[in-house]
């Protein structure tokens, strides 16, 4: 199975703050990288698909960039809402991992 | 609107069985692979199984491969998941995922608000 490996584990920033979340694959997966968004007793939203498309409806400030092992989930100005968990996925293969989350937190 | 609708979870012993239902609507079922995904309490995202839109294709993980079945009826617009031989780390919230088709491959597009099981004497 293709492992998964977000970094970091716990990310601390400020409302305006521009952070980006790493993540990496244990084999080349192209471009097959989606990150979801999910906030505590809710489901995931999916944010960005093949690795840097972002779905309809999602904010400009959300952007993503990589391809075969290294990907990057940027967001350019924190807003209040966006204190949450993040999470990767590959769908290189139908045998789906997902990373183990980074949790963004209001300094 | 695309809704989906988990239903099923509860409260059931160490060796007991469990069967989730996947209520779809706002969409034509039988054009979109299906899956399940679990969350253990605190954790992270695990996913489960799969089915292709005629239900020729199935997957599953290794921790629930011969325990877990997953199925389907797109005339009813529903996704099931059999779930047999539980364990207390089958304990999560299980949510369905539709999965949207890009080149031969596809990612999870909507997901319902998920149903809780709890595995526990």
């Amino acid at each position: 199975d293709i492992q998964m490996t977000q970094s970091p584990s716990t990310l601390s920033a400020s409302v305006g703050d521009r952070v980006t979340i790493t993540c990496r694959a244990s084999q080349s997966i192209s471009s097959w990288l989606a990150w979801y968004q999910q906030k505590p007793g809710k489901a995931p939203k999916l944010l960005i698909y093949d690795a840097s498309s972002l779905e309809s409806g999602v904010p400009s400030r959300f952007s993503g960039s990589g391809s075969g092992t290294e990907f990057t989930l940027t967001i350019s100005s924190l807003q209040p809402d966006d204190f949450a968990t993040y999470y990767c996925q590959q769908y290189n293969s139908y045998l789906y991992t997902f990373g183990q989350g980074t949790n963004l937190e209001i300094k | 609107e695309v809704q989906l609708v988990e239903s099923g979870g509860g409260l059931v012993k160490p060796g007991g069985s469990l069967r989730l239902s996947c209520a779809a609507s706002g969409f034509t079922l039988r054009s979109y692979r299906m899956n399940w995904v679990r969350q253990a309490p605190g954790k992270g995202l695990e996913w489960v199984s799969s089915i292709s839109t005629s239900s020729s294709y199935i997957y599953y993980a290794d921790s629930v491969k011969g325990r877990f079945t997953i199925s389907r009826d797109n005339a009813k617009n529903s996704l099931y998941l059999q779930m047999n031989s539980l364990r207390a780390d089958d304990t999560a919230v299980y949510y369905c995922a539709r999965a949207r088709a890009v080149a031969g491959t596809d990612f999870f597009d909507y997901w319902g608000q998920g149903t809780l099981v709890t595995v526990s004497s």
